[in-house]
């Protein structure tokens, strides 16, 4: 069974540019999370998506936004990008519902660099 | 709020030396708790988790368990190896609700080395 995937694996922006990372879950998966890696920060939550509605937040701008398609698969997009947003974001699948006892399989990783 | 705290490390140790790394959490409610390893360039893998009070979640030959009384869920090897070198995390879910949903709570995550 394939993991999760996400596209690009690295990827270089500029400032004030936008930026649109992939997520596939695993297959069967309906629930997607995504997550910022920063050395400042650590690990944090950005939002988490069901059957095409986003269920919860995190305490991110409104330039940091998502969806999810019909098959279960994600994207988030963040707007006019800040050197602050140099991170690598990791998306997670769980089955069947995102309950607490399922377990979140996370992909490697989208490594976003601002310059 | 709903938090997690574990030693930042980072930790250096000897291979087949004793391996603790310690988590203790606060939550609104009755947590399931993880234990998450990335290596090097990787994304998080699940190492080990314990859904309920006094579980023992084991695997690899790491082991944790769930103490409710002390709000720990400690992380313990017996004998760690080269390859065991990697950043761990401790990480908890609650129950669902809105601000809940989906989401894990993680620890600021736990540097290990270790030397041949």
């Amino acid at each position: 069974k394939a993991g999760v995937t996400q596209t690009p694996r690295y990827l270089i922006k500029t400032r004030g540019q936008q930026v649109t990372l992939s997520c596939s879950p695993i297959s069967g998966h309906r629930s997607v999370s995504w997550y910022q890696q920063t050395p400042g920060q650590g690990l944090q939550f950005l939002f988490e998506y069901f059957s095409e509605t986003q269920r919860n937040k995190g305490n991110f701008p409104g330039r940091f936004s998502g969806r999810q398609f019909s098959n279960s698969r994600s994207e988030m997009n963040v707007s006019t990008l800040e050197l602050g947003d140099s991170a690598l974001y990791l998306c997670a699948s769980s089955f069947p519902a995102g309950q607490p006892r399922d377990e979140q399989f996370f992909g490697p990783g989208t490594r976003l660099t601002v310059l | 709020g709903d938090s997690v705290t574990q030693m930042e490390g980072p930790v250096t140790l000897s291979e087949e030396a004793f391996l603790t790394i310690n988590c203790t959490y606060t939550a609104t409610g009755y947590p399931s708790l993880f234990w998450y390893v990335q290596y090097p360039g990787e994304g998080l893998q699940l190492l080990l988790k314990a859904t309920k009070a006094d579980d023992k979640g084991s695997n690899k030959g790491f082991e944790a368990t769930y103490r409710k009384e002390t709000t720990s869920f400690h992380l313990e090897k017996g004998s760690v190896q080269v390859s065991d070198s990697a950043v761990y995390f401790c990480a908890l879910t609650l129950m669902g609700r809105g601000s809940t949903l989906g989401r894990l709570y993680f620890g600021r995550g736990t540097q290990l080395t270790v030397w041949p």
